[in-house]
């Protein structure tokens, strides 16, 4: 079944333990995003990724390490996690990025910073 | 940056009433996609929309396009419960950003 899988789906941890949130999918996909979903401002984009090895910021990066040494996997580090980046957190990816490519999302990460 | 403003932000309906969701942008769009994300759960994809003036539908759903590719609508006819969920509009820039709409979250009272 064509996914994109992320783990863990939930997570409680404290100020400043580093942590990754894993992101894999099957389906061959170029593209590669994280995105934070936070009440009242929609999706925002942390990080994308257009091929193995090439990866770009997007709107809200700071905090956050991507890397992309495998076209199927795209973790995101958080070093030193702060409580304002508890959110819910969406990987996704498409064919390639183009204009015409639809997102395939993942179920989700919630990620809680006491 | 490029925006894409999305209204209204709640929308609550009675069962069998249509509703609407808007994004406007200051700036031309060269395309734009429409996703839906039920409560719990993630966005998934439902339409793009690239040329001027396009029109699209999906059983109960229309999506358009403007004339002047700065805003789109998606209009939904004779809601049901199952429409429940929060709706984005989302900008592919050519430089590989994915801009997302603040999104209208719909709640259908039966």
């Amino acid at each position: 079944e064509a996914q994109v899988t992320q783990n863990p789906r939930y997570l409680i941890t404290v100020t400043g333990k580093k942590l990754t949130v894993t992101c894999s999918q099957n389906m061959n996909h170029e593209y590669m995003s994280w995105y934070r979903q936070d009440p009242g401002l929609g999706l925002r984009q942390i990080y994308y990724s257009m091929n193995v090895e090439v990866t770009d910021k997007g709107d809200v990066p700071e905090g956050y390490k991507v890397s992309r040494k495998e076209k199927r996997n795209f973790p995101l580090i958080l070093e030193s996690p702060s409580p304002n980046q508890t959110s819910l957190y969406f990987c996704a990816s498409s064919l390639r990025q183009s204009r015409n490519q639809p997102q395939h999302f993942g179920d989700g990460t919630r990620l809680s910073i006491l | 940056g490029q925006q894409v403003m999305q209204i209204p932000q709640y929308q609550h309906v009675q069962e069998g009433e249509d509703f609407t969701t808007y994004c406007n942008s200051s700036t031309t769009l060269s395309n734009i996609q429409w996703y839906k994300q039920r409560p719990g759960g993630h966005p998934v994809f439902l339409i793009q929309l690239v040329k001027s003036g396009e029109v699209k539908k999906q059983k109960r759903l229309t999506f358009q396009f403007g004339e002047a590719k700065k805003n789109s609508s998606l209009h939904i006819t004779a809601t049901q419960t199952t429409d429940v969920g929060t709706y984005f509009c989302a900008l592919a820039s050519n430089t590989g950003k994915l801009i997302f709409g603040q999104g209208t979250t719909l709640q259908v009272k039966p």
